[in-house]
Formats: C-alpha cells, structure tokens, sequence
C-alpha cells in the first residue's frame, strides 16, 4: 500500500536558521504530494503541493519539489521564523487509492528566537 | 482560497451521550468529506469518506454503528459519536473536497476537541 515517511522530530532550530524536513514515498502510479502545516489547538493548513514529477511547490518561503526518481517530496525554507514554529506533515493521494490521503507521523518544528 | 468549518470547536460530555460534529464548506461544494481523528502528538488517522447523497465508506477498524456519517447536501456533512466513552476523546477534523478528480485538494477544518467525562 501506499505510504509516507518523514524526518523524525522534534527539529529546534534558531531564527534565520536553514530548514529541511525530509519526506520519502512509497506509491504506485503517480500520487500528488502535499505538506500541510498544523499549529497548536488546531486543524491542518495545506502549505503546498506538487501534482507531477519536477513540480515545485512553494509557499511564504516554503518549497519542496517532487523528485519520482528518489520518491522525495523534502520541505525546504531558508531562513525560519518563530511564527513558523508548528507540526508539519507530509502527505500524498492517489488515485490507486481512491484520492484517499495517506500521512507521515509529522514532525514537529520549534524555532527559538 | 476555501474555507471549511466545523462545530463545536469543543464539547464536553458525560458517558453514554450522543455528540453530533458539523462540517461545512462556506465557499465551494464538497462532493467528497473525509473524518479524520487524531491522537495527542499521533498523525491523523482517516475514519470514513462520505460522498454527497450517498452512504459513507468507513476504514477498516472504525465502527460505522458507532461514528454515524452523514452527507445530505454539498456543504454540510455530520459525524455523530453514538453513546460516547472516554475513550471516544480525541481530536476529530474533517476535510472537504470539490471538483471532478479525486486527487482534488482536501481543505481542512479547524477540528473538534471532543472529552467524554
């Protein structure tokens, strides 16, 4: 079946600090990816997404590309905020799965003043 | 960009009580919700999907006599706990999506907090 891998958390950075969050797949066909961010007490905010190998997706300085050949979909941001401080997932749908969404754990970010 | 609600934010409820959750798409027509749950620090973990007139397609674990769907129009689907335990508690969100494709984007709700005392 299909499935999401993410970089284990927490992650503590500093601001202006370099962001990564790595993301891996496993899916048959061709899935869409998405990376939600959940801030505390509340529901899940899609970030961006990527519907087809090589999309960028970005977003408030965000971005994460679809890479079918290593079946990575990595968050980057290159210099984060305190506001940024929040639980992101990782997550894909496809259609050998009716568009049903498939999550990683999430991983949790703090970023210190 | 879309927006999906959903009410109450949090209830609080004595054992063996009914809860009814709403979701609702404020600015575009949902053909399909999904009910998710989610645990303290866990990832969300899809309950049902419900398409607009017809019934809910429930997980494999999740008992539908239990988590009673309902999609009765393109905007408004409800999630009733039926006689509501302790272990009931958790962090339910829902998601609604429009369009042709299944692989359209899921918009999310704030999510209800629900305890069961």
């Amino acid at each position: 079946g299909n499935s999401v891998t993410q970089m284990e958390g927490p992650v503590t950075l500093s601001e202006e600090a370099f962001l990564t969050i790595n993301c891996t797949y496993t899916a048959t066909g061709y899935p869409s990816l998405f990376w939600y961010v959940q801030y505390p007490g509340e529901g899940l905010q899609l970030l961006l997404k990527a519907t087809k190998a090589d999309d960028k997706g970005s977003n408030k300085g965000f971005e994460a590309t679809y890479r079918k050949e290593t079946t990575s979909f990595h968050l980057e941001k290159g210099s984060v905020q305190v506001s940024d401080s929040a639980v992101y997932f990782c997550a894909l749908s496809a259609l050998t799965n009716a568009g049903k969404s498939t999550f990683g754990d999430g991983t949790t970010l703090t970023v210190k003043p | 960009g879309a927006v999906v609600s959903q009410h109450p934010s949090w209830v609080i409820c004595k054992s063996g009580t009914s809860v009814k959750i709403e979701c609702r798409s404020l600015d575009f027509q949902a053909t399909t919700m999904f009910w998710y749950r989610q645990f303290p620090k866990q990832s969300l973990m899809l309950m049902a999907t419900s398409n607009e007139g017809s019934k809910a397609t429930y997980e494999q674990g999740v008992e539908k006599d239990k988590f009673l769907i309902n999609h009765a129009s393109l905007t408004l689907s409800t999630l009733t706990v039926t006689s509501a335990h302790p272990e009931d508690s958790s962090f339910y969100i829902c998601s609604a999506s429009g369009g042709a494709s299944i692989l359209e984007t899921q918009y999310f709700g704030p999510g209800t907090r629900l305890l069961v005392l």
